[in-house]
């Protein structure tokens, strides 16, 4: 099956710093999901992104289908963005099966 | 507040018992799913109904059993679980399978005593 990679598996931030987590995957993908799990065990949708670039506030993601992987960036980070961000995959003719990466845990200090 | 709903926060059971959790969302979502995570580990799937059908069953024991009562609800039966299922159950929906954003509820924390 697909294998799903995240880099790194941890960060540490200080309060106001920018940061690129990635998330590269080992065959074609249907599409490409970014989530974050907060300390609460909350799971948000982040970012649809089956290729292409997209942004959302300080978040912003980019896929290269062509390539094989996914970048999410965060700028200024704050505490609140504190949490386990989390790259899925739905690949072949599984349409359903979305496959988890292991995540990114990053950790803002104030 | 979420687009998904799920009852109840937290769960404890023997392993005798006999549970449900339950899941509800009025978004529209035509795909929904069951997904077990376990500590500092990623959500892995268990079960997708599509249209009200089961869509995949990823191998998972008969002690769970799903039910799909209407495009609103979504149903966990749990029966004679080992405290090794003990874990945080997720429901997710999405608009439809496989080509939409997926939006989870908050959980149930299951503790299988």
């Amino acid at each position: 099956g697909i294998q799903v990679e995240q880099s790194p598996p941890d960060l540490i931030l200080q309060e106001g710093a920018n940061s690129t987590l990635r998330c590269n995957f080992s065959d074609s993908v249907n599409n490409l999901q970014w989530f974050h799990q907060n300390p609460w065990g909350q799971l948000i949708n982040l970012f649809y992104i089956p290729s292409g670039t997209k942004q959302n506030g300080r978040l912003s993601a980019t896929t290269v289908a062509t390539e094989r992987y996914s970048l999410l960036y965060i700028s200024s980070s704050q505490t609140t963005d504190s949490g386990v961000y989390f790259c899925a995959v739905n690949y072949g003719g599984s349409q359903g099966n979305l496959i988890f990466g292991k995540g990114t845990k990053l950790s803002v200090k104030p | 507040d979420t687009e998904v709903t799920q009852t109840p926060k937290h769960l404890v059971m023997g392993m005798t018992n006999k549970k449900s959790l339950k899941c509800e969302q009025h978004m529209g979502h035509r795909a929904m799913y069951w997904y077990k995570q376990k500590a500092k580990k990623p959500p892995e799937l268990m079960f997708v109904y599509s249209y009200e059908k089961l869509s995949i069953n990823e191998s998972v024991p008969s002690r769970f059993s799903p039910e799909c009562p209407n495009s609103s609800l979504l149903n966990l039966h749990l029966h004679a679980l080992q405290p090794e299922d003990s874990a945080l159950y997720l429901c997710a929906g999405a608009v439809t399978l496989g080509t939409s954003p997926l939006h989870f509820g908050n959980g149930t924390r299951l503790t299988v005593t």
